[in-house]
């Protein structure tokens, strides 16, 4: 089982549509999480990062996170063109005190206009 | 202020031959982590240092190694390379190695290397 899933998509979204994105980890001790967006030939850009249970709102973008069921996923809402990207999932960890970011695969997203 | 700053950006090596990277963090930044994104594997941790001390590593064979200077600054080192380390290499600062509410991640532009 992979540390971090993501569905690899692509996942197609008529504009103005919520684009959810879906991530589940393995390590029960994670403590922060990441979501990341890459667009092609360009490094991964940092949307939001969460903490604590349940969710968190910054502009068009939600993060949601259930670390009992140990699921973090990303909403946006009025999608536009310009969200059409990779979004990564990272959970970050210590682990016997050594730090490790865990990426996700990563979900295509392509808004439809 | 500036962001992670990575050299060079883009390079065309043959087999056999050994490289280095050069990232520059955030100013302020102390922890330096070095990745492998390929459209196969996705991003790989390789490893990441603080003060100037190797405190994680990944999966990756003994060929790659880094190491990162007092200001700072950090390296990798690819030897003997091989058509399959063609890759984006992306660098990534944070300020400090806890996990709290401020301590995120930003990553640089990446370094494009090529094996030919």
């Amino acid at each position: 089982q992979k540390e971090v899933e993501q569905n690899s998509g692509p996942l197609s979204v008529p504009e103005g549509a919520i684009a959810s994105l879906n991530c589940t980890y393995s390590d029960r001790g994670s403590q922060s999480f990441f979501w990341y967006r890459q667009y092609s030939g360009k490094s991964p850009e940092l949307i939001m990062f969460i903490y604590s249970n349940g969710d968190k709102e910054d502009g068009r973008f939600t993060a949601q996170l259930n670390k009992a069921s140990q699921y973090v996923s990303l909403l946006i809402r009025d999608s536009q063109p310009s969200d059409s990207a990779t979004y990564l999932c990272a959970v970050r960890s210590i682990i016997q005190g050594a730090q490790k970011l865990v990426f996700g695969q990563g979900t295509r997203l392509t808004i439809n206009p | 202020k500036a962001g992670v700053t990575q050299t060079p950006r883009y390079l065309i090596k043959t087999r056999g031959q050994q490289v280095t990277l050069s990232c520059s963090p955030i100013s302020g930044h102390r922890s330096v982590s070095w990745y492998q994104q390929t459209p196969g594997q996705g991003l790989q941790f390789l490893f990441e240092y603080f003060s100037e001390t190797q405190r994680n590593k990944g999966n990756f064979p003994g060929r790659f190694s880094g190491r990162q200077f007092s200001n700072s600054r950090s390296e990798m080192n690819v030897s003997t390379l091989e058509l399959g380390d063609s890759a984006l290499y992306l660098c990534a600062s944070s300020r400090t190695r806890q996990v709290s509410s401020g301590n995120t991640i930003y990553f640089g532009e990446g370094s494009w290397l090529t094996v030919v």
